[in-house]
């Protein structure tokens, strides 16, 4: 099925470790972004890319990297995970630079303890 | 600057319409959007409004925009147990790569 499918859906980490959540879409989308969600707050933005080969960052960047390794992939990477980076992630993407046609995939779940 | 706003619980009786309200603060918005949320999922559009309409009717929903007092309201018709979900309001404005501004959410109980 087309879509953003991300991995892992559920993860738990100790605090300093690190992780890489992968996204990927099959769309041919040329934007793709990464929201946090955390409760009472919506979503927010962590990055996002325009396109293939760039990225810029959103409101909340700070602790996270991003790699827009091709069309198809935009991955985030926690260098060191904390505690407030507890939330659930949210990969989407978008086909051009018109208003609606997000997709989103269905989220990672992450707890740093 | 950007900054959008929901109350954050609504409870009705099944059968009785549903009305979540929104409002916004950027001049420049583009699209509205109304996303469905249900528990452990990603999220669902149901619905998107361009700035330069006041209405727009899909099937239960409806949903108004005043522009002038920068409000969205979303109305879901004949409410049923399966529309209990978090209804979000967003926005996207020229200039901003179309990034999706959030409101916090709205959740929506539906009891018998």
């Amino acid at each position: 099925n087309a879509g953003v499918t991300q991995t892992p859906k559920f993860q738990v980490l100790k605090t300093g470790q690190s992780m890489t959540l992968q996204c990927a879409q099959d769309m041919n989308h040329n934007s793709m972004y990464w929201y946090r969600q955390d409760p009472g707050m919506g979503l927010r933005l962590i990055y996002y890319s325009a396109s293939e080969g760039t990225t810029d960052k959103g409101e909340v960047p700070n602790g996270y990297n991003v790699s827009r390794l091709n069309k198809r992939e935009f991955s985030l990477r926690l260098e060191s995970a904390a505690p407030s980076q507890t939330s659930v992630y949210f990969c989407a993407s978008k086909e051009g630079t018109g208003g609606y046609g997000y997709t989103f995939g269905s989220g990672t779940r992450l707890t740093v303890v | 600057g950007e900054d959008v706003e929901q109350s954050l619980f609504l409870s009705v009786r099944e059968g009785d319409s549903s009305v979540i309200n929104c409002t916004y603060t950027d001049s420049s918005s583009t699209y509205l959007y109304w996303y469905k949320q249900e528990p452990g999922a990603g999220l669902q559009l149901l619905t998107y409004i361009f700035s330069n309409m006041d209405m727009k009717q899909d099937q239960r929903l409806t949903v108004l925009l005043n522009k002038k007092d920068k409000h969205l309201s979303l109305r879901i018709a004949d409410t049923q147990t399966g529309d209990s979900a978090i209804y979000f309001c967003a926005e996207t404005f020229s200039g901003g790569y179309n990034k999706l501004i959030f409101g916090a959410g709205t959740r929506l109980a539906v009891h018998p």
